[in-house]
């Protein structure tokens, strides 16, 4: 099974703020990485796809980059909605999929 | 506008079964990748299994198989996830989620509004 591992965990930060939560996959998954945004009480949302593909709707201030192991996901100016929590997932070994552990974004 | 609509909550006694619901609408649900997301209590998103309900070819993720069933309607656009002997440890959350393209897509979305069952005694 290929892992997805998240960090940080969580991170505090203020509105303005620029992010990034950062996701290693255990084998290389080349562009095979999607972002997803979950609120409290609600289902997620997909932010990123391919790596670096900004679904349609998502604000220019989420990007995502990367391949092989390593990937980012940057907020440029954190807004108060984009507190929530963020998950990466591997699609790389379709149709077995992972999921990271997810990164919660704070107020500081 | 593409949407997955999930049937309502359910409170269940151990030992019991229980089937869920995720409706398709808004696009061809025949031809599109669904997926199942568990999501315990205040933990992270796992994923149990994804079907493809033109001809209903389902797969598994490790953990979840033999544990629960997935199937779909094609005739009334309806996927489900199902349990024929429920256990406090399937508590949760779950989610149901449409692939973004026809072939090995690369993200899910849009997501059902999810589907909280309780398992107590």
């Amino acid at each position: 099974d290929i892992q997805m591992t998240q960090s940080p965990s969580s991170v505090s930060a203020s509105v303005g703020d620029r992010v990034t939560i950062t996701c290693r996959a255990s084998q290389g998954i080349s562009s095979w990485l999607a972002w997803y945004q979950q609120k409290p009480g609600k289902a997620p949302k997909l932010l990123i796809y391919a790596a670096s593909s900004l679904q349609s709707g998502v604000p220019s201030r989420f990007s995502g980059s990367g391949s092989g192991t390593d990937f980012t996901l940057t907020i440029s100016s954190l807004q108060p909605e984009d507190f929530a929590t963020y998950y990466c997932q591997q699609a790389n070994s379709f149709p077995l999929l992972t999921f990271g552990g997810g990164t919660k974004v704070e107020i500081k | 506008e593409v949407q997955l609509v999930q049937s309502g909550a359910e409170v269940k006694k151990p030992g019991e079964s229980l089937k869920i619901s995720c409706k398709g609408s808004g696009y061809s649900f025949t031809n599109y990748w669904i997926g199942w997301v568990r999501q315990m209590p205040g933990k992270g998103l796992e994923w149990m299994g994804i079907i493809y309900p033109d001809d209903s070819d389902t797969r598994y993720s490790p953990s979840f198989q033999g544990q629960v069933t997935i199937s779909a309607d094609k005739s009334i656009s309806t996927a489900y996830l199902q349990w024929s002997s429920l256990k406090a440890s399937d508590t949760a959350m779950y989610y149901c989620a449409v692939g973004i393209t026809i072939f090995s897509p690369t993200g899910f979305d849009p997501w059902g509004q999810g589907t909280l069952v309780t398992v107590s005694s």
